[in-house]
């Protein structure tokens, strides 16, 4: 099976602006999870899908928002960007109810200047 | 709130000894504890994991260890080599099947 891959790796945006970003999960997979990870920092959650419905939202700004389609890929959006929205993003994939196991994707490194 | 708490933050061993890195869970109802290694550049990846109704897991040089009392569990690395050097990050399951995050620990091997 593919693995999770995101788009795009690497993003160069200025500040207050927007960015979408995109996660396609293992093929069967309905949930996606998605993560900021600042250099040094840990896993910060952001919010979970499953089945196009948001499960779990961590403590994060309303200009952080995602969706899932039907076909489990899911997007996050981050509005009015700030200096300090530099980070790595990460989502994870899991196969379905009850089944915990993470599979991360590659990243998407975001800079804001 | 749900919470796990893991130490330490930097570990560093010479090479060829072990390393032990512990977490504590605050919710009783967890029964899923992964650990996970993440490599300088790289994507966290699944290295081992343990279900509550297991104390013990091993994986050639890795091993997990559980408390369920305690609400404690701990990665056990022996004859740590080079490639072990990297972060760890341990999760214990939550409520509405998410996975609660250490901070994680950073592993140094001194050659």
């Amino acid at each position: 099976k593919a693995g999770v891959t995101q788009t795009p790796r690497y993003l160069i945006k200025t500040r207050g602006q927007q960015v979408t970003l995109s996660c396609s999960p293992i093929s069967g997979h309905r949930s996606v999870s998605w993560y900021q990870q600042t250099p040094g920092q840990g896993l910060q959650f952001l919010f979970e899908y499953f089945s196009e419905t948001q499960r779990n939202k961590g403590n994060f700004p309303g200009r952080f928002s995602g969706r899932q389609f039907s076909n489990s890929r899911s997007e996050m959006n981050v509005s009015t960007l700030e200096l300090g929205d530099s980070a790595l993003y990460l989502c994870a994939s899991s196969a379905s109810t009850g089944n915990y196991e993470q599979y991360f994707g590659p990243g998407t490194r975001l800079t804001v200047t | 709130g749900e919470n796990v708490e893991q130490h330490p933050s930097t570990l560093s061993v010479q090479e060829g000894d072990s390393a032990v890195i512990k977490c504590t869970y605050s919710d009783s109802a967890s029964n899923y504890f992964p650990w996970y290694k993440q490599e300088l550049g790289k994507r966290p990846q699944l290295i081992i994991d343990i279900r509550s109704n297991v104390g013990e897991k091993k994986d050639q040089r890795i091993a997990v260890t559980l408390n369920k009392t305690a609400k404690h569990f701990s990665l056990h690395i022996t004859e740590t080599q080079p490639e072990d050097s990297a972060v760890y990050f341990c999760a214990a399951s939550g409520s509405n099947y998410q996975l609660i995050w250490g901070a994680g620990t950073k592993l140094i091997i001194k050659p």
